[in-house]
């Protein structure tokens, strides 16, 4: 079983609409959670972090689960723009910090 | 741009050859991160520094790969005798707290 899982889609939806994704991690002692985004060709950026209280930047909603393991990206209003592949990136805390990315979810948002 | 910058961007060389990566972090980030991603999948880590040392090696770093970080400064991954299995995408980042910030990598291409 891989460490950080993701659908890699890709999900096709009209602008306007609100998309969701799902990532799951399978080590319980990850302490540090993120969503990256990457463009095609080009190098992941940061979107925004995700705090076991959630989080919210705009039209993006990050949640976690601890109990279940996983984390959540939700995208309202969804503009063209927002085509891009969304990494999930999961690490622990203390000691080395290896983050550990997913293989990304791909979102193409149609006019 | 994120203020890291990699060179080349782009390398075409024959199996057996070596290649010499180069990746200028942020100046006041301590640690800088190379990542290896192939298409379809998220960055892979190779291998980390905290200023001059080495503190991580991924398994996938196999004997042919060496990475160097002297002064602190820049650092140099080289592959040495390529096989087309490298072929791939060879990302740096540069890390404030826990936010990774990527150069724009390097596109390599084993024929």
């Amino acid at each position: 079983r891989k460490e950080v899982e993701q659908d890699p889609g890709p999900f096709n939806v009209p602008e306007g609409a609100t998309v969701a994704f799902n990532c799951t991690y399978s080590n319980s002692a990850s302490q540090s959670f993120f969503w990256y985004r990457q463009d095609c060709r080009k190098e992941p950026k940061l979107l925004m972090s995700v705090y076991s209280s959630g989080n919210e930047d705009g039209r993006f909603t990050a949640q976690l689960n601890r109990a279940s393991q996983y984390i959540s990206l939700l995208i309202r209003d969804s503009k063209l723009s927002d085509s891009a592949t969304y990494l999930c990136v999961v690490s622990t805390s203390g000691g080395s910090y290896i983050p550990t990315f997913g293989r990304g979810t791909s979102l193409i948002v149609h006019p | 741009d994120t203020g890291v910058s990699q060179d080349p961007r782009h390398k075409i060389t024959k199996r057996g050859q070596n290649v010499t990566f180069r990746c200028d972090p942020i100046s006041e980030h301590n640690r800088l991160y190379w990542y290896r991603q192939t298409l379809g999948q998220g960055p892979e880590f190779l291998t980390y520094f905290q200023n001059e040392a080495q503190l991580e090696k991924s398994r996938l770093l196999s004997d042919r790969f060496s990475a160097e970080r002297p002064k602190g400064s820049f650092s140099t991954l080289e592959i040495q005798r390529t096989e087309q299995g490298d072929s791939a995408m060879y990302l740096c980042a540069s890390i404030e707290g826990e936010t990774q910030y990527f150069g724009p990598g390097t596109r390599l291409l084993v024929l």
